[in-house]
Parts: C-alpha cells; structure tokens; sequence
C-alpha cells in the first residue's frame, strides 16, 4: 500500500496570501489528522476529520481551516498568511480514528515545509 | 499546547551503548506513544504503550510507563548510527477525537 502523501513538499509565499496544502491517506483510511511543526513551538495538532466530519480542532486562529472529502483525501487551508505561519505541515492517518480506544496507530506523511517571506 | 517535556532535549552516544529518553506529561492518558523523525521529515511510529501496562518491548525499544508519576522512558539498546533522529513522545487523551499531544522532543545522536 502506498503511504500517506502530501502535496505539494515545499511552498514559498509572501504574507496576506492564502494556502491549501492536500493530504491522501493510506487507501482505506477514514481518519485524516493535521500538525503544525515550528521550532519554537513543536509538534501542535491543528484538526482531525473522520468521515468527512471535523472531530476536533486545535488552538489556532479561524485563518486556519480544512475539510476533508468523501474519498478521505483533506486539505488544509490558511489564509492571510502571516510570517509565524512559516512551518513543516504534517498530515497523518489511521483507519477508524484511533478505533473503540485509540490505541490505533498514525501514520505520517512526509510533510509540506511552508515559508512565509 | 504542549502536553509536557522529553529529557534530556539532546543526547550524543558513541555506537553501541544504549540510549534513554524521559517524558513526562500533565493529564490522564489513555495510551502514550514514541515517535522517530529524521531530519524534519515525517514522523515514524515506534512504539505504543497503554495506561495499564508498565512497560512494552519491541525489538531494541523497551518503553516504561508510570502513570502515578506521569512519566515514560524509551531505551534504545546497542544503538547505531541510523538510530540517529529526533524522538518524540505523544499521549492521547481520548475524548471522542484521535489527536496526538506531543513533548518537545529529544535530539538523539550516535557516533559511529
């Protein structure tokens, strides 16, 4: 089976842009979870969509938003681009959203690194 | 937010010794789970624990878990040089959502 892929890797923008980064899970996945990886911030969760539901969101501002599509595949989106938003965007999938008790696991995509100039 | 801190955030090892990393977290857990980057890429999964195991092998990994002191540690046995990376701790809480809260990370380096 082919892993998870993002698209696209890297992505250069000014700010006041907007963004839409995509995500295909692994083929039979229904769980899509989104990450923001900065250096001085770490690994935060952004959102997770299940079955083509938003389950949860993260603390970010409204500028960020995604959906996800009946064949599981998501995207994100950020608008008025900021320089803070300048980070690796990761992208990971499970096959039930972790199941009855999550313990399911993720698995990653490669990331698409963003800079914001 | 971060859910809590990896210790030490760097460690450099000479190949073949063994390596350990500590997490601690703030909450109540449901399972906790390693994770491995290289070179900011993407994230690998390691290893999973549950909330009422102590501790769990996987080949070189050996994972602890102490609920009462929210803690955890990985060992990495007979390390190498491809062992090199990032590794990260992440709990998952539950609540009707699979998000991962992850530590900052240790940085771990094996010298050949």
């Amino acid at each position: 089976k082919a892993g998870v892929t993002q698209t696209p890797r890297y992505l250069i923008k000014t700010r006041g842009q907007q963004v839409t980064l995509s995500c295909s899970p692994i083929s039979g996945h229904r769980s899509v979870s989104w990450y923001q990886q900065t250096p001085g911030q770490g690994l935060q969760f952004l959102f997770e969509y299940f079955s083509e539901t938003q389950r949860n969101k993260g603390n970010f501002p409204g500028r960020f938003s995604g959906r996800q599509f009946s064949n599981s595949r998501s995207e994100m989106n950020v608008s008025t681009l900021e320089l803070g938003d300048s980070a690796l965007y990761l992208c990971a999938s499970s096959l039930n959203g972790g199941g009855a008790d999550y313990q399911e696991t993720q698995y990653f995509g490669p990331g698409t690194r963003l800079l914001v100039l | 937010s971060q859910q809590g801190e990896e210790d030490p955030q760097a460690l450099s090892i000479q190949e073949g010794e063994n390596a350990t990393m500590n997490c601690s977290y703030k909450t109540s857990i449901n399972n906790l789970q390693w994770y491995r980057q290289n070179s900011g890429r993407g994230l690998v999964h390691l290893i999973l624990i549950r909330s009422n195991e102590r501790e769990k092998h996987s080949g070189r990994l050996r994972v602890t878990l102490d609920t009462s002191k929210k803690s955890s540690s990985l060992l990495i046995t007979a390390s190498r040089a491809a062992d090199t990376a990032s590794y990260f701790c992440a709990t998952v809480s539950g609540a009707g959502s699979y998000q991962l809260t992850f530590g900052k990370g240790t940085k771990l380096s094996v010298i050949p």
